[in-house]
């Protein structure tokens, strides 16, 4: 049960737009389309973003989006605002029916 | 109102026992899988075990197995973690949450539990 693997930290500026990239294997990225995403600020519980890969919560902005490729994943936010800096965690189900996160991500609005 | 509150944590020497809970309430409890994702301060979250809306399936991290029980209460809506064994590395916030379609996505979260494990 291997984390995924996201990177630490991204930044952008205030309108700029930011991948995060999220890279499992067969067994749980690759191998289903359960990967959803989190947004965590200091303190508080995470709140979903992203479901089944690619579906937006009702009241998540539509700049945030999600898409899949083989046995990675990404979120991807445009028009960056100051409040979307937060950690930011990719999840999926596994073929051992278990959930693996990755290690969380930092962004930074510059 | 979606509601999960999450109760139990403290402070447990290495080796003992503790049991958290997560009080349900705004949704039909018996209808869904309930997860624990627990995240050590400062680090990443971690999925530490899930059960059946029905309590008749059960599944648990590697790290988990054997030390900590999930049960749930129906009728109570009430979500339980037993965790026995504990040692430091189980130091953590425990959250509960609730999954949908098992395991494809947790929509709801509790505000999390601190469980610190030190002699």
């Amino acid at each position: 049960q291997s984390a995924l693997t996201q990177p630490a930290s991204v930044s952008g500026s205030p309108g700029q737009s930011i991948t995060i990239s999220c890279t499992g294997t067969s067994s749980d990225v690759g191998g289903h389309n359960y990967v959803s995403w989190y947004q965590q600020h200091p303190g508080k519980a995470p709140k979903l973003m992203i479901f089944d890969v690619t579906n937006r919560p009702s009241g998540v902005p539509d700049r945030f989006s999600g898409s899949k490729s083989g046995n990675s994943a990404s979120l991807t936010i445009s028009g960056l605002q100051a409040e979307d800096e937060a950690d930011y965690y990719c999840t999926s189900y596994t073929s051992s029916h278990t959930s693996v996160f990755g290690g969380g991500t930092k962004l930074t609005v510059l | 109102e979606v509601q999960l509150v999450e109760s139990g944590g403290g402070l447990v020497q290495p080796g003992g026992s503790l049991r958290l809970s997560c009080a349900a309430s705004g949704f039909t409890f018996g209808d869904y899988w309930m997860h624990w994702v627990r995240q050590v301060p400062e680090k990443g979250l971690v999925w530490v075990s899930r059960i059946k809306s029905d309590g008749s399936e059960t599944n648990y991290a590697d790290s988990v197995k054997g030390r900590f029980t999930i049960s749930r209460d129906n009728a109570k809506n009430t979500l339980s973690l037993q965790m026995n064994s504990l040692r430091a590395e189980d130091t953590a916030v425990y959250y509960c949450a609730r999954g949908v379609g098992g395991s494809r996505y947790f929509d709801y979260w509790g505000q999390g539990t601190l469980v610190t494990v030190s002699s």
